[in-house]
């Protein structure tokens, strides 16, 4: 069965640290990755995509991240983090083959970033 | 753009009884929506995917006499949580997609969530 696995459950920084987090899946095929996020108290917002192409891959508030096929992973970095990226952070995966869209989460990982 | 609302966005509701959610797409036409369980520190779990005009398509554990899913129409799906007891408490979420050009997939937009307790 399809998974995706985010070994940090709960990270804490410091205003201005770095950022990785680490998202691995388990399918064979092609595949489609997402980074999400959800602030306190609001909806889940998308932070980035990879279809295809480069498999670095930049999205909104500064957040970038990679796809290593060989390694099944799509980890989300973040060069200098700030107190308003406090939130919690999903990534996801669909097939790509188009025959379906439903997307199959990982378990989360909520960042604390103190000022 | 690409808004999705749902409503309510907290219902307590007694034992035995049944409770509607309903979710919308505001600016777009949905041509697929899901609906999502989360539970308190974990993941969204999907439950079922409708297209509109036709059945959902229920996953696998997922009673649909239970949840009942309505698309109606590319703008509204409703979920109805039928007999409801205290083990279906939860946050439920919904999503709507469409097609976005030049790709295979689709992306997912999501609502703020509809927190239901049952008493």
């Amino acid at each position: 069965a399809q998974s995706v696995s985010q070994h940090n459950h709960h990270v804490i920084l410091s205003e201005a640290a770095s950022l990785e987090l680490g998202c691995n899946y388990s399918y064979g095929g092609t595949v489609n990755l997402f980074w999400y996020v959800q602030y306190p108290g609001q909806h889940l917002q998308l932070l980035l995509k990879y279809f295809s192409g480069d498999p670095l891959v930049k999205g909104i508030k500064g957040f970038e991240a990679e796809f290593i096929k060989s390694k099944f992973s799509f980890n989300l970095r973040k060069p200098s983090v700030q107190w308003s990226d406090t939130a919690e952070y999903f990534c996801a995966v669909t097939p790509g083959s188009g025959a379906t869209n439903k997307l199959i989460f990982g378990t989360g990982t909520l960042l604390a970033v103190q000022p | 753009g690409a808004v999705v609302s749902q409503h309510p966005s907290w219902v307590i509701c007694k034992s035995g009884t049944s409770v509607k959610i309903e979710c919308r797409s505001l600016d777009f036409q949905a041509t697929t929506m899901f609906w999502y369980r989360q539970f308190p520190k974990q993941s969204l779990m999907l439950m079922a995917t409708s297209n509109e005009g036709s059945k959902a398509t229920y996953e696998q554990g997922v009673e649909k006499d239970k949840f009942l899913i309505n698309h109606a129409s590319l703008t509204l799906s409703t979920l109805t949580v039928t007999s409801a007891h205290p083990e279906d408490s939860s946050f439920y979420i919904c999503s709507a997609s469409f097609i976005t050009s030049g790709s295979r997939s689709y992306e997912q937009y999501f609502g703020p969530g509809t927190r239901l307790t049952v008493t």
